[in-house]
């Protein structure tokens, strides 16, 4: 049971660059999230998935897109990165809507 | 939206002193979640209460909720050094399925 998976571990970008994090859970969990966490700030909530085929905005959606076609993967793509989006970003499952989150290893993303 | 505060920010204390961390919310809430992160770490699962006056303890570490005062407390009990971290409180707003977190509590105990 691997668990939250996630990759690449690190990430440089260029601006205007675009790339997709990749996230994968073999917990067979509905729920699936991506978050962002910047100094002070806290983890803001980007995208999340109820289940396969099914996405909704969080806190801080621009920028971001996401796609459920399967239970196990949920990756997060940045159309044209940006400064702004340097960060840790954060993937996580559960079961059900959301009750406990297992949270992966995280994305340490810069964008020069 | 749900705006979700916690004090302090920052918290040093001393070997088996006992404090608590508070976390406040804004609007109704029907969960409550606590998060252990270690510092260059992902975050740890602590506690999800569900209810008013739920209460869940695990080990020195004691949670609990009042949702009609939107005030949920993470109480320390004669604190080691292995539980410095930064803990996070995070709120589900009733009825939607996503979460708001607080910025977080740096704690560091002293030996």
């Amino acid at each position: 049971n691997a668990g939250v998976t996630q990759t690449p571990k690190f990430q440089v970008l260029k601006t205007g660059q675009s790339m997709t994090l990749q996230c994968a859970q073999d917990m067979n969990h509905e729920y699936m999230s991506w978050y962002r966490q910047d100094p002070g700030m806290g983890l803001r909530l980007i995208h999340y998935s109820v289940g396969a085929g099914i996405t909704d905005q969080g806190e801080v959606p621009n920028g971001y897109n996401v796609s459920r076609s399967t239970t196990e993967d949920f990756p997060l793509r940045l159309l044209s990165a940006a400064p702004s989006q340097t960060s840790v970003y954060f993937c996580a499952s559960s079961y059900g809507v959301p009750n406990e989150q297992f949270f992966g290893p995280g994305t340490r993303l810069t964008v020069l | 939206e749900l705006k979700v505060e916690q004090n302090p920010l920052f918290l040093s204390m001393q070997e088996g002193k006992n404090y608590t961390i508070y976390c406040n919310y804004s609007t109704t809430s029907d969960r409550l979640y606590w998060y252990r992160q270690d510092p260059g770490k992902s975050l740890e699962s602590l506690f999800v209460l569900l209810s008013n006056g739920a209460v869940k303890q695990e080990g020195r570490l004691m949670a609990s909720l009042d949702t009609k005062a939107r005030l949920s407390t993470l109480h320390i009990t004669a604190a080691v050094h292995d539980l410095s971290a930064t803990y996070f409180c995070a709120v589900r707003q009733t009825g939607a399925n996503n979460l708001f977190f607080g910025t977080g509590t740096r704690l560091t105990v002293i030996p």
